[in-house]
């Protein structure tokens, strides 16, 4: 298996354009993970789902973030309108059970919003 | 403010030297994770912790808990360059899958 695959690995956009974020799970997982990863407040989880329902979303920060999973091997984190504060590390990770330790992480997209 | 506070924030050692880093929470929670994570990677699981007063070694690194103090700490003995990168600890909030992390350490080791 190829891993946890994320795209884009690195966005830039300009501040109000809407920005979607990719992951592609590990197959056969279950759980699937959205990280925001910044400087100041370090890694955040902000919605998990479980076999393609959102069970937690009281991570997202604003009704600007939006996140989906239509089927079992897709989820998209949606950013619109975009905002420089929204620039950080995204990470999506999956795994066969809820625990963290057993959760594969992807590498990472990398927003920055000007 | 920042539930699991990570010190210090970045490190360089000469190679062979020992370092520590630490984590320490002003709220209860529970266990101890730490990963690793290479620039433009993603995560990747050291270890794990889970009963106070624990302590986990696995080759030259050092995972200690004390949840009574609720302080957490990762130590590196003898640093090589392969050690280089953002260490991150971890806690759970009350056994959810509320994981909450550290901000993060960067480690450099100096050949």
């Amino acid at each position: 298996d190829a891993g946890v695959i994320q795209s884009p690995r690195h966005e830039v956009t300009e501040m109000g354009q809407e920005v979607t974020l990719r992951c592609k799970p590990i197959s056969g997982h279950d759980y699937l993970f959205w990280y925001r990863q910044t400087m100041m407040r370090g890694l955040e989880l902000l919605i998990y789902f479980n076999n393609n329902v959102p069970i937690d979303d009281s991570g997202m920060p604003e009704d600007r973030f939006s996140a989906k999973m239509p089927n079992a091997s897709f989820s998209t984190l949606k950013i619109q309108p975009s905002e420089p504060r929204d620039s950080a590390v995204y990470f999506c990770a999956s795994s066969s059970t809820g625990i963290v330790t057993e959760a594969f992480f992807g590498q990472g997209t990398r927003l920055t919003v000007v | 403010s920042q539930e699991l506070e990570q010190s210090p924030q970045s490190l360089i050692v000469q190679e062979g030297k020992n370092l520590t880093i630490n984590c320490t929470s002003s709220k209860t929670l529970y266990g101890l994770y730490w990963y690793k994570q290479k620039y433009g990677e993603g995560l990747i699981f050291l270890m794990m912790l889970q009963k106070g007063g624990e302590e986990k070694s696995h080759e030259k690194i050092t995972a200690k808990l004390d949840e009574k103090k609720q302080q957490r700490s990762l130590h590196i003995t003898a640093s090589q360059p392969s050690h280089a990168g953002i260490y991150l600890c971890g806690a759970d909030r009350t056994g959810t899958y509320k994981y909450i992390f550290g901000t993060g350490t960067r480690l450099k080791v100096l050949a």
